[in-house]
């Protein structure tokens, strides 16, 4: 089965710094991925998502960008965070083949002081 | 603009009660209505719907899609302490690359 793994779980950073989230799939081969925040724990907006390497597309425009440089692999980025990027950011994966079901990673807690 | 509307947004019940969450949802495209159980980490699935009246169940939870009205219930029998979580109702539209929108969630409180 698969396991969707997301790294750091806690991340303070100050304004203006820059930002590299990890995401990591095991048990499973060319899945869709997806970026979600979550703010103030409720509702999940998406971010990005992407159907293969080096494919993004972008939900909403904003100061983050993400990157997928291999198959098992999401990257979500800022050059410079603001404040309002805190927040709850979450992982998740469509398997290949399967319907409509996304399974989330444990999510990375990220507070911009 | 899809939309995905629940309801109530926040609800606190006694152990041993039975509660109704709703969702009712607007989409162009629709494809299948997702449940997800949110303690503190990362949402859990519970069920996927696609069928209008066919209800799904497990355990104590069970749940059933209306797709001529638009909306979708989660039914919760005989609450635990353990229930108590954001329930956030999710639906999946568009084309082979669909995406799920998501609605703002209603957090349940079961107190003993």
């Amino acid at each position: 089965s698969q396991t969707i793994h997301q790294w750091p779980a806690t991340l303070v950073q100050p304004v203006g710094s820059p930002l590299s989230l990890e995401c990591t799939v095991e048990g499973t081969s060319n899945p869709n991925l997806y970026w979600y925040r979550q703010a103030a724990g409720r509702g999940l907006q998406l971010l990005f998502y992407s159907v293969g390497i080096g494919q993004i597309s972008s939900e909403v425009p904003q100061n983050l960008s993400a990157s997928r440089p291999q198959d098992r692999q999401f990257i979500l980025s800022s050059k410079k965070l603001l404040l309002s990027d805190s927040g709850f950011y979450l992982c998740a994966a469509r398997l290949a083949g399967s319907q409509e079901t996304q399974y989330f990673g444990p999510g990375t807690r990220l507070l911009v002081l | 603009e899809d939309k995905v509307v629940q309801s109530p947004l926040s609800l606190v019940v006694h152990e041993g009660d039975t509660v109704t969450l709703n969702c009712s949802y607007e989409v162009t495209n629709f494809r299948s209505l997702l449940w997800y159980k949110q303690e503190k980490k990362a949402p859990t699935f519970l069920f996927m719907l696609t069928s209008s009246g066919i209800e799904k169940k497990s355990g104590r939870l069970s749940s059933i899609l209306d797709k001529k009205e638009l909306f979708s219930i989660l039914n919760i029998t005989a609450t635990q302490t353990g229930d108590s979580a954001i329930y956030l109702c999710a639906v999946a539209s568009g084309g082979s690359n669909y995406k799920l929108t998501f609605g703002k969630g209603t957090l349940l409180t079961v107190n003993p």
